[in-house]
């Protein structure tokens, strides 16, 4: 079974400070995709961040980079510069090559504080 | 603009009463899913449809019950058989099965037995 755990379920950050969630995944397979989503409020799912397991590179999107241990099966989020928007909850997401969903973590609520 | 709309927002249901949730794309997206989300347990999936006229069953199937005669649309029916319904319904769809790009949600409906 392909399973993915976030091990923060809460955390606490002031605005302007780095923040880094953490993800880790378990899967047999090579090639897979990971995500992070954000929650907010409002309850819309957003994607913040998208990886390729075949690319070492770490993707970047503005504020939001992440860490990709492919050998210790490790994904985190790094959040820059933390904004009082970026206040919701982050779920980490997992699909592999023959999968058919997504296997979502249990998610880090994520409270940016003046 | 292009989108998933899922309907209603709020649903109030009777004891015994089957209900059911609309979730209508227009992306052409191939693949559609119904996650329920509780506190504390992420996303958890139910059904999933890769294509028109054929679906399956998820992780917690058991009380929901789902169609997909046309690919924009895939409405889930909470059964009286679901003895714990009351929760928050995300519908997903992504372009293919294998959602290498992720998905893009709805707004989703909040279920609440009476």
């Amino acid at each position: 079974a392909q399973t993915v755990t976030q091990s923060q379920p809460e955390m606490s950050v002031q605005e302007a400070e780095t923040v880094t969630l953490s993800c880790t995944y378990d899967t047999s397979e090579s090639n897979y995709y990971l995500f992070w989503y954000k929650q907010p409020p409002s309850r819309q799912m957003i994607l913040v961040i998208r990886q390729e397991a075949y690319k070492q590179q770490n993707a970047t999107e503005n504020r939001f980079s992440v860490n990709f241990q492919k050998a210790a099966k490790s994904f985190s989020l790094k959040i820059s510069d933390s904004q009082l928007g970026d206040t919701a909850m982050y779920f980490c997401a997992f699909i592999s090559n023959s999968g058919y969903a997504l296997n979502f973590g249990k998610g880090t609520s994520l409270l940016v504080t003046p | 603009d292009g989108g998933i709309t899922q309907s209603p927002k709020y649903l109030f249901r009777k004891e015994g009463q089957n209900v059911t949730l609309s979730c209508e794309q227009n992306l052409n997206h191939d693949a559609m899913y119904w996650y329920r989300q509780d506190p504390g347990q992420g996303l958890r999936l139910i059904y999933y449809s890769q294509i028109v006229n054929d679906f399956q069953k998820g992780d917690i199937a058991e009380g929901y019950s789902v169609s997909r005669e046309k690919k924009e649309s895939f409405p889930l029916t909470v059964t009286s058989a679901q003895k714990n319904p009351t929760a928050f319904y995300l519908c997903a769809s992504s372009m293919s099965g294998t959602a290498p790009y992720g998905y893009t949600f709805g707004s989703g409906t909040r279920l609440t037995v009476v």
